[in-house]
């Protein structure tokens, strides 16, 4: 199977800093990731794709300029939460796609990293 | 607009009590329809994808379908390490991005 890793699993930092959260695809290379959010007993929400090479492209409503992604190599793309505030407080989870030929894909997802904010 | 339905929202059963997970969608143009496993406080895990009616795909007690307007997703004697979110996603044809279900809360007891 494909694996996805991420990094830290749990974050607590102080109003105002900046946080930043790995994700890995260790066994396929991914040309494209995506950032989701999850707030309690709800459904993931996309923030982001996240495209090697490239500049992400953001979902309605998700501040670029908050949220920075980077994508810079084919196994890494990277989510900088900046001047973190409590509301940001979340369950944060990446996921890489991978081709499996003739146009399909499999989109597979870390451990999710879960960010608290005071 | 391309939409996912799951129902029920939640499933209690006895072990070895076997059912079926429904998702229901509308999509103009379907790539490929995903079922993952999530459990509390984790990323979705991978279970199966679907790319046409008919394809049927079996991992242990779980098996699913596709038909042109729903999957399914059949658990045989389940187990209460079964019980988790069961997440239903499609994707359409114009592009890459999953469209996702509210999920099914499946609990199993023993």
């Amino acid at each position: 199977g494909a694996v996805v890793s991420q990094h830290p699993s749990r974050v607590i930092c102080k109003s105002g800093t900046s946080v930043k959260i790995e994700c890995r695809s260790l066994d396929f290379q991914a040309t494209t990731m995506f950032w989701y959010r999850q707030f309690p007993k709800q459904s993931l929400m996309l923030m982001a794709t996240s495209n090697e090479g490239s500049k992400a492209t953001y979902e309605q409503g998700v501040e670029k300029d908050k949220f920075l992604i980077n994508h810079a190599s084919l196994t890494l793309s990277t989510l900088t939460v900046t001047s973190a505030h409590p509301e940001d407080s979340s369950f944060y989870i990446c996921s890489a796609r991978r081709y499996v030929g003739r146009g399909n894909n499999e989109q597979f997802f870390g451990p999710g990293t879960r960010l608290t904010v005071l | 607009e391309d939409q996912v339905t799951q129902s029920p929202e939640a499933l209690r059963l006895q072990e070895g009590e076997s059912s079926s997970l429904n998702c229901s969608y509308t999509v103009s143009g379907l790539r490929g329809l995903f079922w993952y496993r999530q459990d509390p406080g984790k990323g979705p895990e991978f279970l199966f994808t679907l790319y046409s009616a008919g394809e049927e795909k079996e991992k242990e007690r779980l098996k699913a379908t596709l038909t042109k307007k729903e999957s399914f997703l059949h658990i045989t004697a389940p187990k209460p390490e079964d019980s988790a979110t069961y997440l239903c996603a499609v994707q359409a044809r114009s592009n890459y991005q999953l469209i996702w279900g509210a999920g099914t809360k499946l609990i199993i007891k023993p």
